[in-house]
């Protein structure tokens, strides 16, 4: 069985802090993705990241960076200078490359709120 | 280019009644995934279509059946509705070619059971 979890329920920030989104994956597949997506209010799922299980290399855009620990099993997302419209709901997601191949098992997801 | 569409936006039904969502993928791709999320809750996986066949399901009833046509739409049919359907539901598209392989997520189609 497949599982993600975002440990963090809620995160509230004052624009401009940088903020961490922990993700902890648990998976029987030795290769498979690790996905980032974030949900504003208007409900559609944005793609911001894919990782393959065999790139351990850390990745920035822009403003994000994406930690890979395949030891510890997470994979950990920063938003550095956060902006007002970076709240919205983040969502850690991993689809295991065996049975699992297509299947998205996606984490709770974090709330996070950018105060002005 | 368009993306991910689906139809209609919102729903409201009785219990007990059936009802269908629509879902029209980006251009380009061939593989459509639905998604059931509940308020509060990650997007959980129903099925997958490709080549109008359902090729993976998640841990849903039978009372959830789907269709793929040969322009790759597909259609999520729910039957004998229950409250606890109420959710957005998601359709995702893909393309079976490994260098775009990232889901598209549609907006949604919220349905309400009463």
């Amino acid at each position: 069985a497949q599982k993600v979890t975002q440990a963090q329920t809620e995160i509230s920030v004052v624009e401009k802090e940088d903020v961490t989104l922990d993700c902890v994956y648990e998976t029987r597949d030795t290769t498979y993705y690790l996905f980032w997506y974030k949900q504003p209010p208007s409900g559609e799922l944005v793609f911001l990241i894919r990782r393959n299980s065999f790139d351990e290399q850390n990745e920035i855009s822009g403003r994000y960076s994406w930690n890979f620990q395949k030891s510890t099993s997470s994979f950990n997302f920063t938003i550095t200078a956060s902006q007002v419209v970076d709240s919205a709901v983040y969502f850690c997601a991993l689809e295991g490359l065996g049975t699992s191949y297509g299947k998205l098992t996606f984490g709770q997801g974090t709330i996070l709120t950018v105060h002005p | 280019d368009a993306g991910v569409t689906q139809s209609p936006t919102h729903l409201i039904k009785t219990r007990g009644q059936q009802v269908t969502l629509r879902c029209s993928p980006k251009s380009g791709h061939d593989t459509v995934s639905w998604y059931q999320q509940a308020l509060g809750q990650g997007p959980q996986f129903i099925f997958q279509y490709y080549e109008e066949e359902e090729r993976q399901r998640g841990n849903f009833p039978d009372r959830f059946s789907g269709h793929q046509f040969p322009n790759y739409s597909s259609e999520l049919n729910v039957n004998a509705l229950l409250l606890g359907d109420s959710a957005l539901y998601l359709c995702a598209s893909s393309s079976t070619g490994l260098a775009n392989y990232e889901q598209y997520f549609g907006p949604g189609t919220r349905l309400t059971v009463t």
